[in-house]
């Protein structure tokens, strides 16, 4: 059992709001990674956090961003919703030192997000 | 750059025939490889992953994975399938040394027939 749980479940918002999606992580996973999945893709990175910081970020544009909390909680940060944000939203908690690739990551069921 | 196909797109067995799932990748040395499974309303869960040594690297539910280096390519198998196995499989790759970011090929849809 991952412990990985991902609120909301599903979310409509139209074009230009800004969204917020969070995610528990496991206790003791001082890492989180998101994830964006398009339907009929794989996911695609966006960022990853580490004890509350940045730890690294894919080509995903500014008006993306995150917050770690200390408590195992974080959250993504959509702005200015645009068409193509419409995917599931994955997020990845592990453990491990600095969060590298070889810490298996747990991943959540994610938050499904259309934009009309 | 790295890169990951997955040639099939989506996959019929009969249950307790065999399977093999193929990926192939582009990097320039050996990278990080893994294996996922996504079932509908549930997370993408770990079969396996290939960091170095043994090429056949065992993982959960029966599943195997073998990696060639010469061909690039680092297939899943499993001998007999079960109609629990029909899911998403996604092949990933990763750079040791750039160790935040996965590429994940775009999937293997695998349906099971009874």
């Amino acid at each position: 059992e991952t412990g990985v749980t991902q609120s909301p479940t599903h979310l409509i918002k139209t074009r230009g709001q800004q969204v917020t999606l969070r995610c528990s992580s496991q206790s003791g996973h001082n890492t989180v990674s998101w994830y964006q999945q398009a339907l009929g893709q794989g996911p695609q990175f966006i960022f990853q956090y580490y004890r509350e910081e940045e730890n690294g970020r894919g080509n995903f544009p500014p008006r993306f961003s995150g917050l770690q909390f200390p408590n195992y909680s974080s959250e993504l940060n959509v702005n200015a919703l645009e068409l193509d944000d419409s995917a599931l939203y994955l997020c990845a908690s592990s453990t491990g030192l600095a969060g590298g690739l070889t810490d298996t990551q747990y991943f959540g069921p994610g938050t499904r997000l259309t934009v009309l | 750059a790295q890169s990951v196909t997955q040639p099939d797109i989506h996959i019929t067995v009969s249950e307790g025939a065999s399977l093999e799932l193929r990926c192939n990748y582009s990097y320039g040395a050996t990278p990080y490889l893994f294996w996922y499974v996504q079932s509908p309303g549930q997370g993408l869960q770990l079969l396996l992953k290939y960091f170095s040594g043994d090429t056949l690297v065992q993982g959960i539910k029966g599943f195997e994975a073998e990696f060639k280096r010469s061909q690039s390519s680092f297939n899943l198998r499993k001998p007999s399938v079960h109609w629990s196995d029909a899911a998403e499989y996604f092949c990933a790759v990763g750079a040791p040394g750039n160790n935040r970011k996965l590429i994940w090929g775009l999937g293997t849809s695998l349906a099971v027939n009874p």
